[in-house]
């Protein structure tokens, strides 16, 4: 089975301008989870869809959001982008059987 | 974010030597988790726990669900450079969704 992937891997913004990252969680794995790392922060849980529906939230401001398409696959957007948003941005999608994350190899956004 | 208590952050050993390191919370969790991550890289699942005292192994890693359900550790026996990188815990409660909470790594280094 191929893994979780992730696009782009990098991406360059500037301050005010809006991004939108995607992830393709494994096949069959319907639970996709979004994450924000950050070397002073670690690893912060965004949101989590399942069958389309945003299921989890974590504590973020609304210019983060995302949606899930029928195929699983998954978007997030972060608009007026600010410089404190450079992060790596992981995608982990769920193994409901065994309760199981796997993570994608992330988009790393830099904000200018 | 909240995050689990991670120890060390830091670790510099010689090749061949065992290394530990654990996690600890102030609130229970149903499963743990224990993942590598490699720079440029998303994290890599190495152990799964489900059940307090549970004792799991994966070749020369071995880790452990403490009997409270508020710690785990994680040992790796007979280190190898190819070890280096670092190493997260993760404890999700098991309620609706999938939210992992994140320790704050530890960071392994390992002289030849």
């Amino acid at each position: 089975k191929a893994g979780v992937t992730q696009t782009p891997r990098y991406l360059i913004k500037t301050r005010g301008q809006q991004v939108t990252l995607s992830c393709s969680p494994i096949s069959g794995h319907r639970s996709v989870s979004w994450y924000q790392q950050t070397p002073g922060q670690g690893l912060q849980f965004l949101f989590e869809y399942f069958s389309e529906t945003q299921r989890n939230k974590g504590n973020f401001p609304g210019r983060f959001s995302g949606r899930q398409f029928s195929n699983s696959r998954s978007e997030m957007n972060v608009s007026t982008l600010e410089l404190g948003d450079s992060a790596l941005y992981l995608c982990a999608s769920l193994n409901a059987d065994r309760g199981e994350q796997y993570f994608g190899p992330g988009t790393r956004l830099t904000v200018t | 974010g909240q995050q689990l208590n991670q120890s060390p952050q830091s670790m510099f050993i010689q090749e061949g030597e065992d290394v530990s390191m654990n996690c600890t919370s102030s609130s229970i969790f149903n499963t743990w988790l224990w993942y590598k991550q490699d720079p440029g890289e998303g994290p890599v699942l190495l152990i799964a726990l489900y059940k307090a005292g549970e004792l799991t192994s994966n070749g020369r890693l071995t880790a452990q669900f403490g009997i409270t359900r508020k710690d785990s550790f994680l040992n790796i026996s007979a280190s190898i450079p190819s070890d280096v990188g670092i190493y997260f815990c993760a404890g999700h409660r098991g309620n609706a969704g999938n939210m992992l909470t994140f320790g704050g790594g530890t960071r392994l280094m390992v002289k030849p």
